[in-house]
């Protein structure tokens, strides 16, 4: 089964700052990768999604994610956030061809103080 | 095009009760599947329905079940609460089993 690993869940920064969040999974196979962003009492948003092609993609917001295979490596990033982009984010992954479970990351607390 | 809509947003049960949440899946969706969320073990994957036919299960004792109609509605079913289950329980849709789902607003259930 496929598991995934996000670090240092609580992040606290300026707005105008960087913001860059990792995303490390495990599983043998090819796999579909997403974030996805639940901001203060909303629901679960897809962020941004790779499925093949180039491992550079662009979501909503002016968020970023880079795909490193050799890595097993899924990063978001955004270079100047916003008071309104406080939120969770999380991380998931899914097999290619193989079940639609999704697997999920424990989340990044981001906190953009103004 | 309407979201995925879940019902009720809130519940309060008491330990040994049932529930049944309900699920509505994007129009046109075929496949839900129901997470849980808790502050302790995050999201975690309860079961996929696809067709009217459960497809994946997670690791969840038997008390969990589940059902999809023909219209691909979808309700989820906890009998003999525990205290543990109370929980914020997503329903996601996506089409044809297709990677990328779509989650609605969750149902709150705390169970006293």
């Amino acid at each position: 089964a496929q598991s995934v690993s996000q670090h240092n869940h609580h992040v606290i920064l300026s707005e105008a700052a960087s913001l860059e969040l990792g995303c490390n999974y495990s599983y043998g196979g090819t796999v579909n990768l997403f974030w996805y962003v639940q901001y203060p009492g909303q629901h679960l948003q897809l962020l941004l999604k790779y499925f093949s092609g180039d491992p550079l993609v662009k979501g909503i917001k002016g968020f970023e994610a880079e795909f490193i295979k050799s890595k097993f490596s899924f990063n978001l990033r955004k270079p100047s956030v916003q008071w309104s982009d406080t939120a969770e984010y999380f991380c998931a992954v899914t097999p290619v061809g193989g079940n639609n479970r999704l697997a999920f990351g424990k989340g990044n607390q981001v906190v953009v103080i103004p | 095009k309407a979201g995925v809509t879940q019902t009720p947003r809130y519940l309060i049960k008491t330990r040994g009760q049932q529930v049944t949440l309900s699920c509505s899946p994007i129009s046109g969706h075929r496949s839900v599947s129901w997470y849980q969320q808790t502050p302790g073990q995050g999201l975690q994957f309860l079961f996929e329905y696809f067709s009217e036919t459960q497809r994946n299960k997670g690791n969840f004792p038997g008390r969990f079940s589940g059902r999809q109609f023909s219209n691909s509605r979808s309700e989820m079913n906890v009998s003999t609460l525990e205290l543990g289950d109370s929980a914020l329980y997503l329903c996601a849709s996506s089409m044809d089993r297709g990677p990328e789902q779509y989650f609605g607003p969750g149902t709150r259930l705390t169970v006293t």
